[in-house]
C-alpha cells in the first residue's frame, strides 16, 4: 500500500537555525508532492508542490523542497528558521492521474524557539 | 476571496445527536474532500467528491454520510454522534479533471466535540 513517512515527528530549534524534514513515500510511479503547514489553531495551507521540471522547488516563507526520485524523497528546507515558522508540517502525495489518492504523512511539529 | 467556507467552526454533541457540517467553495473546484484529524495520526479522509452528484468512500467513512448537493457545496452528516468522532473536520476542494491534480484548497475547519 502507499505510505508517507515523516521522520521527525516533533522538531525543536532556535531562531536562525537551519531545518530539514524528512519525507519518503512508497509509491514508484510517477507522484505529485507537496508541503502543506499547519500554524497553530489554523488550517492547512500549501508550502510548495512538485509536478515535474526542476527537482528544486521553492515554496512561500523561503521553504524549499528536493524531489529525489531515486530516493523516494521530499525533503522540506529553511536554511534560516524563525519564530512564526511554528507550525505542523504535512508532506503529502498523490499518484499523478488519480484524483483521489492523496497520502498523508502524520506531520512534523515544528517549535521554534526565540 | 472566500476560498473554502466551513460551517460551523466549534460544535458539542451529546451522544447519539445528529448534525451537519457544511462546507461551500467558490473557486469552480470540481473535486470536494472530507477529512478528519485526530492528534498522531495526520489526515484521514472520510468521504470525496469528484463531481456533482458522485461520492466516494474513503479511509474512514463509518458513521458519517456526505451529500454533494452541487458543484459549491459537500456536507457531511453524522447521523447518530460518538465520542470516537471527537476530531477536527476539514473540508477541501481541488481543480481535477481527467489526469490533471491540483492542490487541495482547505477550510478552516470544525472542531466537534462529542461528550
Amino acid at each position: 500500500a502507499q505510505s508517507v513517512s515523516q521522520h521527525n515527528h516533533h522538531v525543536i530549534l532556535s531562531e536562525a537555525a537551519s531545518l530539514e524534514l524528512g519525507c519518503n513515500y512508497s509509491y514508484g510511479g510517477t507522484v505529485n508532492l507537496f508541503w502543506y503547514v499547519q500554524y497553530p489553531g489554523q488550517h492547512l495551507q500549501l508550502l510548495l508542490k512538485y509536478f515535474s521540471g526542476d527537482p528544486l522547488v521553492k515554496g512561500i516563507k523561503g521553504f524549499e523542497a528536493e524531489f529525489i526520485k531515486s530516493k523516494f524523497s521530499f525533503n522540506l528546507r529553511k536554511p534560516s528558521v524563525q519564530w512564526s515558522d511554528t507550525a505542523e508540517y504535512f508532506c503529502a502525495v498523490v499518484k499523478a492521474g488519480n484524483n483521489r489518492k492523496l497520502i498523508w504523512g502524520l506531520g512534523t511539529s515544528l517549535a521554534v524557539n526565540p | 476571496n472566500a476560498g473554502v467556507t466551513q460551517t460551523p467552526k466549534f460544535q458539542v454533541l451529546k451522544t447519539g445527536q445528529s448534525m451537519t457540517l457544511q462546507c461551500a467553495q467558490d473557486m469552480n473546484h470540481n473535486s470536494m474532500y472530507w477529512y478528519r484529524q485526530d492528534p498522531g495520526m495526520g489526515l484521514r479522509l472520510i468521504y470525496y467528491s469528484a463531481s456533482e452528484g458522485t461520492t466516494d468512500k474513503g479511509e474512514v467513512p463509518n458513521g458519517y454520510n456526505v451529500s454533494r448537493l452541487n458543484k459549491r457545496e459537500f456536507s457531511l452528516r453524522l447521523e447518530s454522534a460518538a465520542p470516537s468522532q471527537t476530531s477536527v473536520y476539514f473540508c477541501a476542494s481541488s481543480a481535477t479533471g481527467g489526469t490533471r491534480y491540483t492542490e487541495a484548497f482547505f477550510g478552516q475547519g470544525t472542531r466537534l466535540t462529542v461528550v
